[in-house]
């Protein structure tokens, strides 16, 4: 089992629709859980951080954990053509670094 | 200043040539971090310094060297590398448990 698991995708959403991008994490001693934005030949750029249980909203994005589930999510409201790249979800591990996930390739069709 | 600084921005060197990447940031942070990224995969580390001491090493091959001169500034010594070693490699800095800012990397290609 890898330690952070995401879907590859392609995920294709209309603009103006909400995108659900999910992961799931193993260490439960996990405690500090990062979504990161990477365009295409660029770095990653941290988008949301979230650190305990419930959603965290900002402005259209919106983070959520749920640890029980050992489960984070990220949703994309209002999507616009600018927001296709590939998401990367993080999670600080308790060996005291971050793991990533392999990324979803996220495409806003117009 | 929130910015990672990495160069040079490309890197193209031979199979016997010694060459040296750079990295700086003037956040504070005392967490710094090199990785690897071939494309369409995730981002790979390779070393963590922690409070300018080296805390991580994933089993990094020696060709690879890295130094932090201070807690600014973070280097990555390459020597006798491989095409395959051809890849992104960015440099990060967090405060420790936080997440990481990226610099915007070295496109190395070996040749």
């Amino acid at each position: 089992q890898k330690e952070v698991e995401q879907n590859s995708g392609p995920l294709s959403v209309p603009e103006g629709a909400i995108a659900s991008l999910n992961c799931t994490y193993s260490d439960r001693g996990s405690q500090s859980f990062f979504w990161y934005r990477q365009y295409s030949g660029k770095s990653p750029e941290l988008i949301m951080s979230i650190y305990s249980n419930g959603d965290k909203e900002d402005g259209r994005f919106t983070a959520q954990l749920n640890k029980a589930s050992q489960y984070v999510s990220l949703l994309i409201r209002d999507s616009q053509p600018s927001d296709s790249a590939t998401y990367l979800c993080a999670v600080y591990s308790s060996a005291s670094k971050i793991i990533f996930g392999s990324g979803t390739r996220l495409s806003i069709r117009p | 200043d929130t910015e990672v600084t990495q160069t040079p921005k490309h890197l193209v060197m031979g199979m016997t040539n010694k060459k040296s990447l750079k990295c700086e940031q003037h956040m504070g942070h005392r967490a710094m971090y090199w990785y690897k990224q071939k494309a369409k995969k995730p981002p790979e580390l390779m070393f963590v310094y922690s409070y300018e001491k080296l805390s991580i090493n994933e089993s990094v091959p020696s060709r690879f060297s890295p130094e932090c001169p201070n807690s600014s500034l973070l280097n990555l010594h390459l020597h006798a590398l491989q095409p395959e070693d051809s890849a992104l490699y960015l440099c990060a800095s967090s405060h420790t448990g936080d997440g990481y800012t990226f610099g915007s990397g070295t496109r190395l290609t070996v040749v």
